[in-house]
């Protein structure tokens, strides 16, 4: 059974930077496409970004692109997301999930990352 | 984006009742659709794909159907650990969405 888990959430001013990190076991991370998604204190569910086995192929939410910068080390077993220019509405519970045919068969415990001033 | 609307928004069942929740989708999605099951504080946890799917251990009281845009969540004899919010998902776009989300609440 795989596990994934999720580190570098907290508090961030408005503007501020953040990097997740998603740390994966029990399964081999280089042949599975990963991905982020978000949700919002009391709100359902949110697709943030992809990436493909190798990196190269990457994609993002409308909301997110731009800012944020999804990136991987399979040599480390470990999934990242680089987010910039943080808003309130950014405002969330990461959670890292590993791909199944773009369905998620395993979620991270979730990372909170809250931008307030 | 491919909207996903699900219906009801809030389901009041006792144990024992089969209870049913739709997910509709914008445009046809043939059957590229999943469904999740949240606890509170939890995270997600798959329980079908591909429409009708089960995912490998989730009880058989959880069936899927439907295709292009109309779909149910059927549960056969609700149990207490099923009183949860269960969400659907396309992925029929690589940009994947997901409904608003059904919570079923005891009765």
């Amino acid at each position: 059974e795989g596990q994934l888990v999720e580190s570098g959430g907290g508090l961030v001013q408005p503007g501020g930077s953040l990097r997740l990190s998603c740390s994966a076991s029990g399964f081999i991370f280089s042949t599975f496409a990963m991905h982020w998604v978000r949700q919002a204190p009391g709100k359902g569910l949110e697709y943030v970004s992809a990436i493909g086995i190798n990196g190269e192929n990457t994609n993002y939410a409308d909301s997110v692109k731009g800012r944020f910068i999804i990136s991987r080390d399979n040599s480390k077993d470990t999934l990242y997301l680089q987010m910039s220019s943080l808003r309130p509405e950014d405002t969330a519970v990461y959670y890292c999930v590993k791909d199944k045919g773009r369905v998620f068969d395993i979620w991270g415990q979730g990372a909170m990352v809250t931008v307030s001033s | 984006d491919i909207q996903m609307t699900q219906s009801p928004s809030t389901l009041s069942a006792s144990v024992g009742d089969r209870v049913t929740i739709t997910c509709r989708a914008s445009q046809s999605i043939s059957s590229w659709l999943a469904w999740y099951q949240q606890k509170p504080g939890k995270a997600p946890n798959l329980l079908i794909y591909k429409a009708s799917f089960l995912e490998s251990g989730v009880p058989s009281r959880f069936s899927g159907s439907g295709s292009g845009t109309e779909f149910t969540l059927t549960i056969s004899s609700l149990q207490p650990d099923d009183f949860a919010t269960y969400y659907c998902q396309q992925y029929k776009s690589y940009s994947v969405t997901f409904g608003q989300g059904t919570k079923l609440e005891v009765k």
